[in-house]
């Protein structure tokens, strides 16, 4: 299977805890994306990377947020000091650099926080 | 990136057609329309774009109008696997997309 992993499917933590979520996009894709979803709402854009380099964060991601995507290859979105608001689904998609088509998506990680 | 307007629900009997209407009146020149859809528990999938002219691929058409304000989604046998919700979305070559409510489409026996 080539598309987009996400692990762990399914993620709970006590509140003040940090958590990463790891995202293995599709190979020859340059482009990673990070999108958020709360129950009843649309996927919101958190960041994006092209290569290694963050080039956009949303307003979204505060302080606690931070992701990585070493050597351009895997990325990993940690959260610390969780909080309640922060229980949703935590998306990645991938796409090759510069295209007008559709981004790939994993199945997120489902976070819970307690 | 324009807004976008759809329907919060819509029935769909199987084997129909499912048509899911989108209004973007405020999209410009270089905005294309996207449709992606989103199964229960799963992420989003790609299913189809256009900029002008109306496009097929084996999974729907889409069919702009020529003013380019609204757009229609054709799903032309639906069948119960098709349940989901489908966001409409409009950009330019930007990356972030923005998805909106969606459409929530139930296909029925």
């Amino acid at each position: 299977d080539t598309g987009v992993s996400q692990n762990p499917r399914h993620k709970i933590t006590k509140r003040g805890q940090n958590v990463t979520f790891r995202c293995d996009p599709i190979s020859e894709h340059n482009r990673l994306y990070w999108y958020r979803q709360t129950l009843g709402q649309g996927p919101e854009f958190l960041t994006y990377f092209q290569n290694e380099a963050q080039l956009e964060k949303s307003r979204l991601l505060s302080d606690r947020f931070s992701a990585e995507r070493p050597k351009g290859s895997f990325s990993t979105l940690e959260i610390q000091r969780t909080e309640q608001g922060d229980s949703a689904m935590y998306l990645c998609a991938s796409s090759p650099a510069a295209t007008i088509y559709g981004y790939t998506f994993g199945s997120g990680t489902r976070l819970t926080v307690v | 990136d324009a807004k976008t307007t759809q329907p919060p629900s819509m029935d769909c009997a199987e084997g129909r057609a499912a048509n899911l209407p989108c209004n973007h009146s405020t999209i410009s020149g270089n905005e294309y329309v996207y449709w992606y859809r989103q199964i229960h528990s799963q992420g989003p999938q790609y299913i189809i774009h256009g900029l002008k002219n109306n496009e097929t691929n084996e999974m729907a058409s889409l069919i702009i109008t020529e003013d380019r304000k609204s757009s229609t989604l054709i799903l032309p046998h639906a069948t119960l696997r098709d349940t989901a919700v489908y966001y409409c979305i409009v950009r330019d070559s930007g990356y972030a997309l923005n998805f909106g409510k969606g459409t929530s489409l139930l296909v029925t026996p």
